[in-house]
């Protein structure tokens, strides 16, 4: 069955830090993938989305993702953390034919420190 | 172009009730999805609607249910609640599922059970 986990449920960095957001998926095919943040008492709004080329994806709020099909990981970075990216962060799978819907991980809390 | 709009934003009851809550997706959207967020547990998959159609469900009991109208709206419908269903209520929409891209979420009603 397709499956999708994120091992950090909190992380905390400072503001002008690298991050990278873990996400692994269990998908028999190839999958698409996604990433969504959700900032508070809002929906979800899509960062960035693999479907297949090239495996570096760049996304929007300067986030970009690796899809690395041998660590069945897609995992989530930026180079420098501004205060507004605290937020919680959702990494899912596309499990597409008949069943078409998306699968998503707990979702990771990222607080920003000054 | 007006996003996914849910209503209502919050919701009361009481177990043993029913609530109802609504969403109409964006303009061209044909495929309606319903997650629920309850704390900790990410987004969970209830309910896919396209065409006026229940597509696939999730893994919740039947007294989770919906339809989806004519003009591609969508209700979700909860009988017999219990305490366990208070969560962020999540509907999504899509042109055509997940194979053709992204969810676009509304911002979610919160129903809480007392």
């Amino acid at each position: 069955a397709q499956s999708v986990t994120q091992p950090d449920i909190h992380i905390t960095v400072s503001e002008g830090a690298s991050l990278e957001l873990r996400c692994n998926y269990s998908y028999g095919a190839t999958p698409y993938l996604f990433w969504y943040v959700q900032s508070p008492g809002q929906g979800l709004q899509l960062l960035l989305k693999y479907f297949s080329g090239d495996t570096l994806v760049q996304g929007i709020k300067g986030f970009e993702a690796e899809f690395k099909r041998s660590q069945s990981s897609f995992n989530l970075r930026k180079p420098s953390v501004h205060w507004s990216d605290a937020a919680e962060y959702f990494c899912a799978v596309g499990a597409g034919g008949a069943t078409n819907k998306l699968i998503f991980g707990t979702g990771t809390l990222l607080a920003v420190q000054p | 172009e007006a996003g996914v709009t849910q209503s209502p934003t919050h919701l009361i009851k009481t177990r043993g009730q029913q609530a109802t809550l609504r969403c109409s997706p964006i303009s061209g959207h044909t495929s309606v999805y319903w997650y629920q967020q309850a704390l900790g547990l990410g987004l969970q998959f209830l309910l896919w609607y396209d065409e006026g159609e229940e597509r696939n469900r999730g893994n919740f009991p039947p007294r989770f249910s919906g339809r989806q109208f004519p003009n591609y709206s969508s209700e979700l419908n909860v009988n017999a609640l219990e305490l366990e269903d208070s969560a962020l209520y999540l509907c999504a929409s899509s042109p055509q599922g997940v194979i053709s891209g992204e969810l676009f979420f509304g911002e979610g009603s919160r129903l809480t059970v007392l």
